[in-house]
């Protein structure tokens, strides 16, 4: 059963903290993805890595950096956690080819800035 | 620019009525188009995708989508809702171009009365 798994359901963190998101996937994907999640907003991409220590921006990169040193992990930071980033954080890989692949999902992080 | 849109954040059937949830896109070159269903604290399950060839595509647990080049559309349907269908639903699209990372409508909460 393919699989990726986010490595907290929930977090709490103070504002100014450095939080780390950790995702691994088990497929031997090329792409993975850190979507943000939040009401009526739909999911919006942050960041996505095609390749080992390769990046690209998302939509909305502002406040976040992500590595990946393994092709089967993918973290996500936050530098100086702030308020408005408490939302639900999704990762995601796909294999290539590009476009039509599916990309699947980890079970999301709720991470709450307090 | 690219984007997708979903009409109705909120869309509430009976048992047994028919499902109809529906996504529009914005682009200028062939997509790839994609539904995914979100249950309470889950990540997303692929419900089924268009690659191009036949335009009517069938998913799992009895949903099924038509492309419509022609209204640029890929609206969602399933001919009798069960109460298990209540769900955070999400059209998304991709291209050939772009690495494989989706872009995300704003989802429909799915309610299904008894």
């Amino acid at each position: 059963d393919v699989k990726v798994t986010q490595s907290s359901r929930y977090l709490v963190k103070r504002t100014g903290e450095k939080v780390f998101l950790e995702c691994v996937q088990d497929m031997d994907h090329e792409n993975m993805f850190w979507y943000r999640q939040d009401p009526g907003l739909g999911l919006r991409l942050i960041y996505f890595s095609y390749d080992v220590k390769m990046k690209e921006k998302g939509d909305i990169p502002e406040g976040y950096s992500v590595s990946r040193e393994k092709k089967e992990r993918f973290s996500l930071i936050l530098e100086s956690a702030s308020t408005n980033q408490t939302s639900m954080y999704l990762c995601a890989s796909s294999s290539r080819p590009f476009g039509g692949t599916e990309a699947f999902f980890g079970q999301g992080t709720r991470l709450t800035v307090v | 620019a690219q984007s997708v849109t979903q009409l109705g954040s909120h869309v509430s059937v009976s048992e047994g009525a028919l499902v109809l949830l529906r996504c529009n896109y914005s682009s200028s070159v062939p997509p790839y188009l994609f539904w995914y269903v979100q249950y309470p604290n889950q990540g997303l399950q692929l419900l089924l995708k268009y690659t191009s060839a036949a335009t009517l595509v069938k998913g799992i647990n009895g949903f099924e989508a038509e492309f419509k080049k022609s209204e640029t559309s890929f609206h969602l349907t399933k001919p009798s809702a069960h109460m298990s269908d209540a769900a955070e639903y999400f059209c998304a699209v991709s291209f050939s171009s772009n690495t494989g990372k989706l872009i995300f409508g704003q989802g429909t909460t799915l309610q299904v009365k008894p």
